[in-house]
């Protein structure tokens, strides 16, 4: 069935180096795929986006990147700070009501 | 402040009990959605729906029920036939179900079966 992957589970970085998140999608039909983050206790919040008609994306540092032909797609976060550790999701959309979310990551900045 | 609330934030059943989970947007949105959140999988759909007095079921509507009367309100009842209902509970929006897909989420309510 449709489902997307969801690599590391967990990940630590230390303060100000780069953290990546990776994801694979299986349905061939996922034109939208969003990023969330999810503090302990509260609902995710959305940090960006990306859509197939673009392979990248940023917002200030936070960037996501979509290779179509491989269906994957890629969360980079760069000069982390612990305000980042949260937990991350990663989701991808045919444009319809359905949203296949990955299993998560737990992010720890170390400072 | 426009959003999505959800209440209450902890809630806790007795077996056999139904319960139920409250949610509502002022954002104008058309489509809501319920998802379950277990620990270490990702968000699971119960129900959707695309309009007022219309939902679906979702991927584990079983043992779950809603109703859609108002367009800001989305309740969940988690009836005494759902087997393992111990869970983060989580309400979606988005302005319509197929033109602009960015869900916002509410800030979730933790159920635990006693």
């Amino acid at each position: 069935g449709e489902n997307v992957e969801q690599h590391p589970s967990t990940l630590s970085v230390q303060e100000g180096d780069s953290a990546v998140i990776k994801c694979t999608y299986s349905d061939s039909a996922s034109n939208y795929f969003p990023w969330y983050k999810q503090e302990l206790g509260k609902g995710p919040q959305l940090i960006i986006d990306i859509r197939s008609n673009v392979g990248e994306k940023k917002d200030q540092r936070i960037a996501v990147t979509l290779n179509k032909t491989a269906k994957h797609f890629s969360l980079h976060i760069t000069e982390t700070q612990p305000e980042d550790s949260a937990v991350y999701f990663c989701a991808a959309s045919p444009g319809t009501y359905k949203y296949i979310f990955g299993t998560g990551t737990r992010l720890k900045v170390l400072a | 402040d426009g959003g999505i609330t959800q209440s209450p934030k902890y809630l806790f059943r007795k077996e056999g009990q139904n319960v139920t989970l409250s949610c509502e947007q002022n954002l104008n949105h058309d489509a809501m959605y319920w998802y379950r959140q277990d620990p270490g999988q990702g968000l699971r759909l119960i129900y959707y729906s695309q309009i007022v007095n219309d939902f679906q079921k979702g991927d584990i509507a079983e043992g779950y029920s809603v109703s859609r009367e108002k367009k800001e309100s989305f309740p969940l009842t988690v009836t005494s036939a759902q087997k393992n209902p111990t869970a983060f509970y989580l309400c979606a929006s988005t302005p319509r179900l197929t033109t602009k897909n960015t869900q916002y989420f509410g800030p979730g309510t933790r159920l635990t079966v006693l």
